[in-house]
């Protein structure tokens, strides 16, 4: 059983369009979202978080939006670049734990 | 400031042999994770420590798998009489604290692949 799903292996945008990568989850325990990156032979690094008490946070080209009702979360890159193609996971937290989505790959073409 | 490091960073070894894998956290990180992600999957949680502790080992697959940490710093995690299925990249990740939701700092990885 699959706590956090990310439905879409990959998603192809081009440069300077909104790219939007989608996550559900099951559990509604979770208290915490975050989004990583990942990129070829390294570990992932942390992008932006989100507490279960918002809906919305901005950081700069990205947004991640939260749906409680629907157990739902997306990350918005807008403009995205080049540099952005990477593997991006979600994650959900409850108590410290954080379990992870299959990853969606992002590729931003020129 | 130095990142979490893990060695080795590749590890081939034959089936039925044992492996260790080392992580060093960020220092004063006093939560540290492991994780597994096989090709093409997602990451699979193995452990957590809360300092040296490990209060959720849910995650080993087998009793093959066991895990320690020292000093509130190295942790090793050790799979014995590997298999095939144990191939996977294995991830190390620290953060300030396990109950306040702070992000992971993940490492690069070790590659185990056994022939």
């Amino acid at each position: 059983d699959q706590q956090v799903k990310q439905n879409s292996p990959s998603l192809s945008v081009q440069e300077g369009r909104i790219s939007i990568l989608n996550c559900d989850y099951t559990n509604s325990m979770f208290d915490y979202f975050l989004w990583y990156k990942k990129y070829p032979a390294e570990g992932p690094t942390f992008l932006i978080s989100i507490s279960s008490i918002k809906d919305k946070n901005e950081d700069g080209r990205f947004t991640v939006f939260l749906n409680k009702s629907a157990k739902h979360l997306s990350l918005h890159i807008v403009p995205s670049q080049p540099g952005d193609s990477a593997v991006y996971f979600c994650a959900s937290t409850n108590a410290g734990k954080s379990t992870f989505g299959d990853g969606t790959t992002l590729t931003v073409k020129p | 400031g130095a990142g979490v490091s893990q060695s080795p960073s590749n590890k081939v070894t034959e089936k039925g042999k044992d492996v260790e894998l080392r992580c060093d956290p960020i220092s004063g990180h006093t939560a540290l994770y492991w994780y597994r992600q096989r090709l093409g999957q997602g990451l699979e949680f193995l452990i957590y420590f809360q300092g040296n502790s490990a209060p959720d080992k849910s995650g080993l697959p087998s009793d093959r798998f066991s895990a320690e940490r020292t000093g509130e710093s190295v942790s090793t995690l050790t799979i014995q009489r590997t298999q095939q299925e144990d191939s996977a990249v294995y991830l190390c990740a620290s953060s300030l604290a396990s109950l306040y939701n702070s992000p992971l700092h993940f490492g690069n990885g070790t590659r185990l692949t056994v022939t």
